[in-house]
């Protein structure tokens, strides 16, 4: 089955400990990127990358970090987390041909809460 | 399951019933206007895209207009289902996705 998964799922964690919220898809897309979603505010992308080795911030990358080392995986990495990064976090892919990166694959969501 | 908003706009529709989801966007120079829909607890998922050279594309049960003219996008879903209960999100794409806030759609049996 053609997926993006995340893992975890929920976590609840304190201020300056760092965590890693990985992402996988086996679509062999090239794209992938993360989204924050807050109440009002829609999605607002973190962190993307077009292929392995290849990332760019997005509109809301302060303090978070990501690396492309394969191109099915995609973690985010909060190396402090604070309390104003407590939201729902969605990874997602998409291929790069033709127009089908508007077809983005989105995984569940990690809900993310910093105390 | 997952509150994607406190605050979004609601539309209330009969089952059976033609909905109408509205959307305005800002940048003219958007090559794509695209419809996703969330289901409570899930990522979004792709409903249907339109290219900016375009004013209407069918799907199955889904009609997307584009007035470029007063930057408006539209979703028409037809005989609404308790299935299409969702929060849709418009979106506009040049170089990168950009999300817009969402409406609720609630579907009455």
């Amino acid at each position: 089955e053609a997926q993006v998964t995340q893992n975890p799922r929920y976590l609840i964690t304190v201020t300056g400990k760092k965590l890693t919220v990985t992402c996988s898809q086996n679509m062999n897309h090239e794209y992938m990127s993360w989204y924050r979603q807050d109440p009002g505010l829609g999605l607002r992308q973190i962190y993307y990358s077009m292929n392995v080795e290849v990332t760019d911030k997005g509109d809301v990358p302060e303090g978070y970090k990501v690396s492309r080392k394969e191109k099915r995986n995609f973690p985010l990495i909060l190396e402090s987390p604070s309390p104003n990064q407590t939201s729902l976090y969605f990874c997602a892919s998409s291929s790069l041909t033709g127009d089908s990166y508007n077809e983005q694959f989105f995984g569940p969501g990690t809900r993310l809460t910093v105390l | 399951g997952e509150s994607v908003g406190l605050h979004l706009p609601t539309l209330s529709v009969q089952e059976g019933d033609n909905s109408i989801i509205n959307c305005a966007y800002s940048n003219s120079a958007s090559d794509y206007f695209i419809w996703y829909k969330q289901e409570s607890g899930k990522g979004p998922q792709f409903i249907i895209d339109i290219r900016s050279n375009m004013d209407k594309r069918q799907g199955q049960r889904v009609t997307v207009l584009l007035n470029k003219t007063v930057k408006h996008l539209s979703l028409q879903i037809a005989a609404t289902q308790p299935g299409d209960s969702a929060v849709y999100f418009c979106a506009e794409t040049s170089y990168k996705l950009i999300f817009g806030s969402g409406t609720r759609l609630l579907v009455r049996p």
